[in-house]
């Protein structure tokens, strides 16, 4: 079965050192988006991509990176860690074209200390 | 700057009792969706609404969105524990953009 994955699910981290967050999907979906969920803010978007090469910022990109070589992965990377960049971080994936049902990851836990 | 907010953030309901989580979004969208967050799970997509005066029912959840009033309801009716999740509704804008509330916490009581 096709599926999105995410690893690792958990990380504890200091401030300072550079993160890689990965995030793999099997739908052969276009549409690939990172996402941070903390507590009052709901879920808000960090980063984006329509496809191979393809990467858009969000509403909170700033203090992250990502990378598209190919259809399947899109990494997340912190470059230099902060106390507040602890979150939940979401990946999804959707097909191509607008509008269209986004499928989640089961998230990565990250604790910056 | 498109602002989505849900409420209550918080509902506390009996099993049995009926009750509405309302989402109000600040811009023109035409679709918007409805998912379901169990505690440390990921989202699952409930409801996608396509146009003004789309409403849609699965068990006992009904969604209904009216796009000239700029809000999307969640109607409960009967509420069991199996309910009990963080809900959250996500307007769509131009392109593949999901912009979500804040989410609202569901506990169902005995």
């Amino acid at each position: 079965d096709a599926e999105i994955t995410q690893s690792p699910r958990h990380k504890i981290t200091e401030t300072g050192r550079q993160v890689t967050l990965a995030c793999h999907q099997t739908w052969n979906h276009n549409n690939m988006f990172w996402y941070r969920q903390d507590l009052g803010h709901g879920l808000r978007l960090i980063h984006y991509s329509y496809g191979v090469h393809d990467t858009n910022k969000g509403e909170v990109s700033d203090g992250y990176s990502v990378s598209r070589s190919n259809t399947e992965d899109l990494p997340l990377t912190l470059e230099s860690a902060a106390s507040s960049q602890t979150s939940v971080y979401f990946c999804a994936s959707s097909v191509q074209g607008s509008y269209n049902e986004q499928f989640f990851g089961p998230g990565t836990r990250l604790t910056v200390l | 700057e498109l602002k989505v907010e849900q409420n209550p953030l918080f509902l506390s309901m009996q099993e049995g009792k009926n009750y509405t989580i309302y989402c109000n979004y600040s811009t023109t969208s035409d679709r918007l969706y409805w998912y379901r967050q169990d505690p440390g799970k990921s989202l699952e997509s409930l409801f996608v609404l396509l146009s003004n005066g789309a409403v849609k029912q699965e068990g006992r959840l009904m969604a209904s969105l009216d796009t000239k009033a700029r809000l999307s309801t969640l109607h409960i009716t009967a509420a069991v524990h199996d309910l009990s999740a963080t809900y959250f509704c996500a307007v769509v804008l131009t392109g593949n953009q999901f912009y979500f509330g804040t989410g609202t916490s569901l506990t169902v009581i005995p």
